[in-house]
């Protein structure tokens, strides 16, 4: 099984800031990585596959990096409703699919 | 309109069974597998089991192998999830996704979420 780490698991930054998130595989996923976002009391949203390919209606603020094990999501300029927690997941190798524990990112 | 409903969630006793559905709309379902993930609550995503298009392809996680049966009926748009023997640890919300791939089918991805439903499982 592939493990995903995520870090920070708890991201504070101010709107406007940039805001950089990290995600590791246990072993290579090559770019077979997407991201998701999770806002409270709602189901997660896809954001980028590929690691860096963003998903219809995504705004260009968001985008991916990576390739392997070490990737990467960057949110531009924090917007307000970017606040919400992000979830990497690798679909390389499965079963099983694997996500990381997720980055809360929080206003600071 | 395109989207996904969950159903069947509910309060259970540990060792007793629930089956959750997930009715799809606004395309063509036979098109497409479907995943079931869970997030026990204020925790992360698990995926828990896919049935993927041809029906007859099932994929567990190893946590619920032998307990749960996942399915689904074309004719109805309708998938399902059989829980059987349900522990304190299968509590969560359980979201239906779909099993989406880009124009080269190299990429696949949860492209549509239902709002899931709850699953408690409690003496």
């Amino acid at each position: 099984e592939i493990v995903m780490t995520q870090s920070p698991a708890t991201l504070p930054v101010s709107p406007g800031e940039r805001a950089t998130l990290s995600c590791r595989a246990s072993q290579s996923v090559s770019s077979k990585l997407a991201w998701y976002q999770q806002k409270p009391g709602q189901a997660p949203r896809l954001l980028i596959y590929a690691a860096s390919t963003r998903a219809t209606g995504i705004p260009a603020r968001f985008s991916g990096s990576g390739s392997g094990t070490d990737f990467t999501l960057t949110i531009s300029s924090l917007q307000s409703e970017d606040f919400a927690i992000y979830y990497c997941q690798q679909y390389d190798n499965w079963p099983p699919l694997t996500f990381g524990g997720g980055t809360n990112v929080e206003i600071k | 309109q395109v989207q996904l409903v969950e159903s069947g969630g509910g309060v259970v006793q540990p060792g007793r069974s629930l089956r959750l559905s997930c009715a799809a709309s606004g395309f063509t379902f036979s098109n497409y597998g479907f995943h079931w993930v869970r997030q026990a609550p204020g925790k992360g995503l698990e995926w828990v089991a896919v049935i993927l298009h041809d029906g007859n392809t099932e994929y567990y996680v190893d946590s619920v192998k032998g307990r749960f049966t996942v399915s689904r009926d074309n004719s109805k748009n309708t998938v399902f999830l059989q829980m059987n023997s349900l522990n304190v640890e299968d509590t969560a919300r359980y979201y239906c996704a779909r099993w989406g791939a880009d124009d080269y089918r190299r990429n696949w991805y949860f492209d549509l979420w239902g709002r899931g439903t709850l699953v408690i499982v409690s003496s």
